[in-house]
């Protein structure tokens, strides 16, 4: 059985400061962890992945993840926030590179000018 | 190359009614994938296809079923809807193939409403 949680609902951040969204797993095999985004009224566009290799992950828009196995952690961060960073974040962990995805609860990502 | 499309983007029914969403893959993936989406909530796992066959199903009732359709494209049937299942219905693509499958593409939803 898989599940995701990520803790805090919703995060405020200024713009230009740093964005740190958090989310631990747990899984009985292997994980393939996943960010996702989602912006008001369309679908989930994918930030980042990590399958196998490299811990630390780039994804898209200056975002990047690192898996730590001894904590289940697969936390998000920005270093600089952009208004346009404004959106739902999801956490997810499949069994395969993209299928059956567990998602956690997500993280509304608001940011102050 | 085609994204993911789903029609219809919203629809209304009533309690005890029948609904079927409808998903186009994108162009050369073999495997669709549906998940609901409660209002304020992550999208929960329905079921997978898998060249026509479901090959994964979330914990949801029989009421929820499925096709998918030697073009991969995809329905899913909701019988005698609840209030609950009020929700934006999401179908994602990918492929499945020997080694492992890619990345999961999604595509803009259909917001159900039941009244």
């Amino acid at each position: 059985a898989q599940s995701v949680t990520q803790l805090g609902s919703h995060v405020s951040v200024s713009e230009g400061a740093l964005v740190l969204l958090r989310c631990n797993y747990s899984s009985s095999v292997p994980p393939y962890l996943f960010w996702y985004v989602q912006y008001p009224n369309q679908g989930l566009q994918l930030l980042l992945k990590y399958t196998t290799g490299a811990t630390l992950v780039k994804g898209i828009n200056g975002f990047e993840a690192e898996f730590k196995k001894s904590e289940t952690s697969f936390h998000l961060t920005k270093p600089s926030a952009h208004m346009s960073d404004a959106a739902e974040y999801f956490c997810a962990v499949s069994p395969g590179a993209g299928n059956m995805l567990t998602f956690g609860g997500g993280t509304r990502l608001m940011v102050k000018p | 190359e085609t994204g993911v499309t789903q029609s219809p983007t919203h629809l209304i029914k009533t309690r005890g009614q029948q609904v079927t969403l409808r998903c186009s893959s994108q162009s050369g993936h073999n495997t669709v994938s549906w998940y609901q989406q409660a209002l304020g909530q992550g999208p929960q796992f329905i079921f997978q296809y898998y060249r026509e066959e479901e090959n994964g199903r979330g914990n949801f009732p029989p009421r929820f079923s499925g096709l998918q359709f030697p073009n991969y494209s995809s329905e899913l049937n909701v019988n005698a809807l609840e209030l609950d299942d009020s929700a934006l219905y999401l179908c994602a693509s990918s492929l499945e193939a020997w080694g492992g499958s890619t990345e999961a593409f999604f595509g803009q939803g259909t917001r159900l409403t039941v009244v």
